[in-house]
């Protein structure tokens, strides 16, 4: 079956500890996309890679870094910068017209 | 700047009822128009999608939505709610120029079904 797979589904941070999030997807879309959605909010877009080895910012990059080494891979890395990072990852790929499918999360919480 | 507002953060119906979700969009270009359901702690699933093709866009699960360029609207209905529908809806914006395909989400609206 073709998807979007994330992993691990809970993670536990610790103060000063960077975590990377995992986003695998087969359905050979070129663009992906990471967000971070807060209780009672909409999703807000962190960052988005239109193509292998080139990725852009997006309204809230401050405190995260992604890779886009492979086609089907699109990492997240969140960083002792962020200082609020608890929230629930989702990540996306985009299909013909724009429309994006999701994994089904990552929900991070800081200790 | 494009934006999305979903009136009624929570909306409550009974079971076999009326659904009305509202979502109206504010685009400098002709937009692309889409509304997802999420369950809790799950991702989000695509219910339909506008790609300025007919206005009145056909769904899974019942729902269907009317793209009215006039109200800048794109709310969302089903004539019969059903208990499984109680969920978070979202609707989303992107620009039909826009390679990129980012979309902007609504704050989300809450379904209530009530038995």
């Amino acid at each position: 079956d073709g998807g979007i797979t994330q992993s691990p589904k809970y993670l536990f941070r610790k103060e000063g500890q960077n975590v990377t999030l995992s986003c695998e997807q087969n359905l050979n879309h070129d663009a992906m996309y990471w967000y971070r959605q807060d209780p009672g909010q909409g999703l807000r877009l962190i960052y988005y890679s239109q193509i292998v080895n080139d990725f852009q910012k997006g309204d809230i990059a401050e405190g995260y870094s992604v890779s886009r080494e492979k086609k089907e891979s699109f990492p997240l890395t969140v960083t002792s910068a962020q200082k609020n990072p608890t929230a629930f990852y989702l990540c996306a790929s985009s299909g013909l017209v724009g429309e994006q499918f999701f994994g089904p999360g990552t929900r991070l919480t800081v200790l | 700047a494009q934006s999305v507002t979903q009136l009624g953060s929570h909306v409550s119906v009974s079971e076999g009822a009326l659904v009305l979700l509202r979502c109206n969009y504010s685009s400098s270009v002709p937009p692309y128009l889409f509304w997802y359901v999420q369950y809790p702690n799950q991702g989000l699933q695509l219910l339909l999608k506008y790609t300025s093709a007919a206005t009145l866009v056909k769904g899974i699960n019942g729902f269907e939505a009317e793209f009215k360029k006039s109200e800048t609207s794109f709310h969302l209905t089903k004539p019969s709610a059903h208990m499984s529908d109680a969920a978070e809806y979202f609707c989303a914006v992107s620009e039909s120029g826009d390679s990129s395909y980012k979309l902007i989400f609504g704050s989300g609206t809450r379904l209530l079904v009530r038995p």
